[in-house]
């Protein structure tokens, strides 16, 4: 198994652009979710989904967007990347009270 | 106030050393916890996970919780440069549907010294 895959690793975006984080799964976990780690933040929850079709807020989901169409997949879109977005992403998913995080996308925002 | 708080460190062991991991929470909400090694750059690896008052034990790793004081440690014996690594604690909730919202400290940064 691969476990939990993100994809790119490193970006660089410019104020107002878009992009998708990718995250993907090979566990057959339904719950999968989006976490950013800031420095002397510790990791917020921005999005979480407990299966195809369904996602709901977390607590910081302002100026993201996901949608799952698939147990596997669960994308991050940014819409308008602002300076305030540069941070690490990692994605994660889990069974019963194993949670797994994939390796993290880098993201700078100019 | 922060629901789950951790001393950023770093501290710093020599090798063999106990080292004693500590964060304090305060919602009476979490359902159990969770303790991750994140080593740098790269994402955060589980380590154990503990529901109830006292200790769980998995190799050189112990995890307690004390709910009376709303404290949750995790020792670690034998240390070795290799757990050298940021550690965090997270608190845990259900939510309706199934999974789980973990809520995290900081981190605290070990360094294990040869």
């Amino acid at each position: 198994n691969a476990g939990v895959t993100q994809t790119p690793k490193f970006q660089v975006l410019k104020t107002g652009q878009s992009m998708t984080l990718q995250c993907a799964q090979d566990m057959n976990h339904e719950y999968m979710s989006w976490y950013r780690q800031d420095p002397g933040m510790g990791l917020r929850l921005i999005h979480y989904s407990v299966g195809a079709g369904i996602t709901d807020q977390g607590e910081v989901p302002n100026g993201y967007n996901v949608s799952r169409s698939t147990t596997e997949d669960f994308p991050l879109r940014l819409l308008s990347a602002a300076p305030s977005q540069t941070s690490v992403y990692f994605c994660a998913s889990s069974r019963q009270e194993t949670q797994y995080f994939g390796p993290g996308t880098r993201l700078l925002v100019l | 106030q922060k629901e789950v708080e951790q001393d950023p460190g770093p501290l710093s062991v020599p090798e063999g050393a106990i080292v004693s991991l500590n964060c304090t929470y305060s919602n009476s909400a979490f359902q159990y916890f969770m303790w991750y090694r994140q080593y740098s750059r790269k994402g955060p690896e589980l380590l154990m996970y503990t529901y109830s008052s006292g200790n769980k034990e998995d190799g050189r790793f112990t995890a307690q919780v004390d709910k009376s004081s709303k404290y949750i440690s995790l020792f670690i014996r034998d240390s070795q440069p290799s757990d050298s690594a940021t550690y965090l604690c997270a608190g845990v909730r259900g939510v309706t549907g199934g999974g789980n919202k973990l809520t995290f400290g900081t981190g605290t940064q070990l360094k294990v010294e040869l």
